[in-house]
C-alpha cells in the first residue's frame, strides 16, 4: 500500500521554506526521500531509519515519527534549483526487504 | 562505472507484441527492482530481486515477468503488450544492506498503440 504524501503541490517564491509529508499505514522500518526532475531519474536525497536521528544537510533535513508512521520533509530557504517532485519512499516490517514503495510525490515550484 | 543501464531509452509496441526491457548495474548491488511511472501515481514497484535467483511481487506485476540470473542483470518482459502499460519504466538497484540508497537508470519510455 502506497504511503501518502502531503501536499500533492507546492509554488514558493525563493526563501520561503516548505514542508512535506508522508504518512504510511504499516509499521515503517525505514523511509527514504528522493527529487525528480522533468524527464529525469529521481535522484537520492537521504534516509532515516527506526530508531536514528532526524537527518539533514545544509537547507533540507527530514524527520521520522515511528509512532505516528509519518516523516516529514524540510525545505529551508529554497532555491530555484529546488523545484521538482519530492517522493517518499517506504520500507516496512523489520527491513531489508528490498521492497520499497513510493508515494504518489509532490510537486514543488520555486519561483524568482 | 556506468551505474545502472536501461535499453531501450524508447520503444513503440503494438498491442499484443512482447518485449523485453535490459536492465543492467556494474556496481555489484543485490538488489534491484522495476518501477513504472504514470501521472499523478508516482513510482510503483513492478518486481524487485534480493539477489540472483531470487525475485517477488511488487505492487502491480501483472503482465510482468522477470528472472535474475546473475547480480549484474534484472530483465522485464512484457507478456503481451497492453495500452494500460504505456508508462516510463525505472530499474534500481541497491546494495543488499539495511536500507541503502536506491541508484536509479535513465528510464525506458515505451509507449503501446
Amino acid at each position: 500500500q502506497q504511503p501518502v504524501q502531503s501536499p500533492q503541490a507546492v509554488i514558493l517564491r525563493e526563501g520561503e521554506d516548505a514542508v512535506i509529508n508522508c504518512s504510511s499505514s504499516k509499521a515503517l522500518y525505514s523511509v527514504h526521500w528522493y527529487r525528480q526532475k522533468h524527464g529525469e531519474a529521481p535522484v537520492f536525497l537521504m534516509i532515516l531509519l527506526k530508531g536514528g536521528e532526524q537527518k539533514g544537510h545544509e537547507k533540507i533535513s527530514a524527520s521520522f515519527n515511528e509512532k505516528k508512521q509519518q516523516s516529514s520533509l524540510y525545505l529551508t530557504a529554497s532555491q530555484l534549483s529546488y523545484s521538482g517532485t519530492y517522493f517518499c519512499g517506504t520500507e516496512s516490517g523489520s527491513g531489508n526487504t528490498g521492497k520499497l514503495i513510493f508515494g504518489q510525490g509532490t510537486t514543488l515550484q520555486v519561483k524568482p | 562505472n556506468a551505474g545502472v543501464t536501461q535499453t531501450p531509452k524508447f520503444q513503440v509496441l503494438k498491442t499484443g507484441q512482447s518485449m523485453t526491457l535490459q536492465c543492467a548495474q556494474d556496481m555489484n548491488h543485490e538488489y534491484m527492482s522495476w518501477y513504472r511511472q504514470d501521472p499523478g501515481m508516482g513510482l510503483r514497484l513492478i518486481h524487485y530481486s534480493v539477489g540472483a535467483g531470487i525475485t517477488d511481487q511488487g505492487e502491480v506485476p501483472n503482465g510482468y515477468n522477470v528472472s535474475r540470473s546473475t547480480t549484474e542483470d534484472f530483465p522485464l518482459r512484457l507478456l503481451s503488450a497492453a495500452p494500460s502499460q504505456t508508462s516510463v519504466y525505472f530499474c534500481a538497484s541497491s546494495y543488499g544492506r539495511w536500507s541503502q540508497p536506491q541508484h536509479f537508470g535513465d528510464g525506458t519510455r515505451l509507449s503501446i498503440l
